[in-house]
């Protein structure tokens, strides 16, 4: 079946350029996460949405950082004024669980670079 | 805040060779889970273990979860060369424990 898929897979911005990157997670999952990996790092929570509603946004990094999922489904993840340190791998995984232990499926990433 | 740790940060076995990759926490977990990433890949969820002690095997894969909850290993026999990748471990924190904090991983080469 299909799983997670992110767009685009690769993003070259300006910096001071918004982004906006895309994740379609698998259908019928309830939650889904973003996170950032920097090369050779393990990835890094973002923010955490269960259905519509954005429960945790701790590790968003800055107030540049915005993300939605307005019908519970997809989300977007939106950078304003990129700068260098943005570069990296944005993740998005979803999970069919609602609450307790469960497994994340990762999407393929967008791979940001900001030059 | 939580830390998760892992070491080694790179391990290079000969084909055959056994694996070890050990996680710690600085805080109790209620589970952990264990996630490989193939080089230019994602991460693919392993396995997720709960309880104290618990012990769960994967073919040539073995997870132990410590009694105290705060480390973990991932054990592999005789690798191959499809082993190849990044190891993580990963803890939740949060109030609803949605959200989970990787260790820095540990990447394995395995030469032919």
């Amino acid at each position: 079946g299909a799983g997670v898929s992110q767009s685009p897979r690769y993003k070259v911005a300006k910096r001071g350029q918004d982004v906006a990157l895309r994740c379609d997670p698998i259908s019928g999952h309830v939650s889904l996460f973003w996170y950032q990996q920097a090369l050779g790092q393990g990835p890094e929570f973002l923010t955490y949405f269960q259905n519509e509603a954005q429960l945790d946004k701790s590790g968003l990094p800055s107030d540049r950082f915005f993300a939605e999922r307005p019908e519970g489904s997809v989300s977007t993840l939106k950078i304003q004024r990129t700068q260098q340190e943005d570069s990296a791998v944005y993740l998005c995984a979803s999970s069919l669980a609602r609450t307790g232990p469960y497994e994340q499926y990762f999407g393929p990433g967008t791979r940001l670079t900001v030059t | 805040g939580q830390q998760v740790m892992q070491i080694p940060q790179y391990q290079h076995v000969q084909e055959g060779e056994d694996f070890t990759t050990y996680c710690n926490s600085s805080t109790t977990l209620s589970n952990i889970q264990w996630y490989k990433q193939r080089p230019g890949g994602h991460p693919v969820f392993l396995i997720q273990l709960v309880k104290s002690g618990e012990v769960k095997k994967q073919k040539r894969l073995t997870f132990q979860f410590g009694e105290a909850k705060k480390n973990s290993s991932l054990h592999i026999t005789a690798t191959q060369t499809t082993d190849v990748g990044t190891y993580f471990c990963a803890g939740p924190i949060g109030y609803y424990g949605q959200n989970f904090v990787f260790g820095p991983g540990t990447r394995l080469s395995v030469l032919p």
